[in-house]
């Protein structure tokens, strides 16, 4: 099993720039999220999935949507890429049970110069 | 407002010392608190608690969590080079599908 697949693992956007990173999971786990990890902080949830088709907002929805098409995928969109979205983003997963653990991406480095 | 504090935020210690890692938090509906260990990447899992009082115990390192006074402790017995990292605490609650996390502690073990 590959588990959590981000890509890309390194981007340098410039300012108003668009793109999408990429989240693979192939653990048929219904429960999909995307995290934001600054310096010296903790993990802040931009967005998370319970589902193919159903999505919600976390501690930092602005800036960023998602999508949920499969089980499988979750992809995060950045459409006007600003220097306070320069980040680690991470990817999670997890299975639906009542108490499991999120397994994580290897996380994308992004810069917005 | 839900949060989860993590004591100390970095930590240096020579080889072989113990140290303890803190995690306190206020999570309406608790459900579970997790620890997980981030070197370079992605966050791996150590342990999740659910009851008070149990130790959940892996090789050289432990936790314990106080449901009543709302905190946590990771216990790293003997430590070494290898468990420089930060570790991460993230606490989940019954309602919604979040989980909180705290801003880590970074552990530095110096041969």
């Amino acid at each position: 099993n590959a588990g959590v697949t981000q890509t890309p693992k390194f981007r340098i956007l410039k300012i108003g720039q668009s793109m999408t990173l990429q989240c693979t999971q192939d653990m048929n786990h219904n429960y999909m999220y995307w995290y934001r990890q600054d310096p010296g902080m903790g993990l802040k949830l931009i967005y998370y999935s319970v589902g193919a088709g159903i999505t919600d907002k976390g501690e930092v929805p602005n800036g960023y949507n998602v999508s949920r098409s499969t089980t499988e995928d979750f992809p995060l969109r950045l459409e006007l890429a600003a220097p306070s979205q320069t980040s680690v983003y991470f990817c999670a997963s997890r299975w639906d049970r009542l108490n499991t653990e999120a397994f994580f991406g290897q996380g994308t480095r992004l810069t917005v110069v | 407002e839900d949060k989860v504090v993590q004591s100390p935020l970095s930590l240096v210690v020579h080889e072989g010392d113990t140290v303890t890692l803190n995690c306190s938090y206020e999570v309406t509906n608790f459900r579970s608190l997790l620890w997980y260990k981030q070197e370079k990447k992605a966050p791996t899992f150590l342990f999740m608690l659910t009851s008070s009082g149990i130790e959940k115990k892996s090789g050289r390192l432990s936790s314990i969590l106080d449901k009543k006074e709302l905190f946590s402790i990771l216990n790293i017995t003997a430590t070494q080079t290898g468990d420089s990292a930060v570790y991460l605490c993230a606490v989940r609650a019954n309602t919604g599908n979040q989980f909180y996390f705290g801003t880590g502690t970074s552990l530095t073990v110096i041969p």
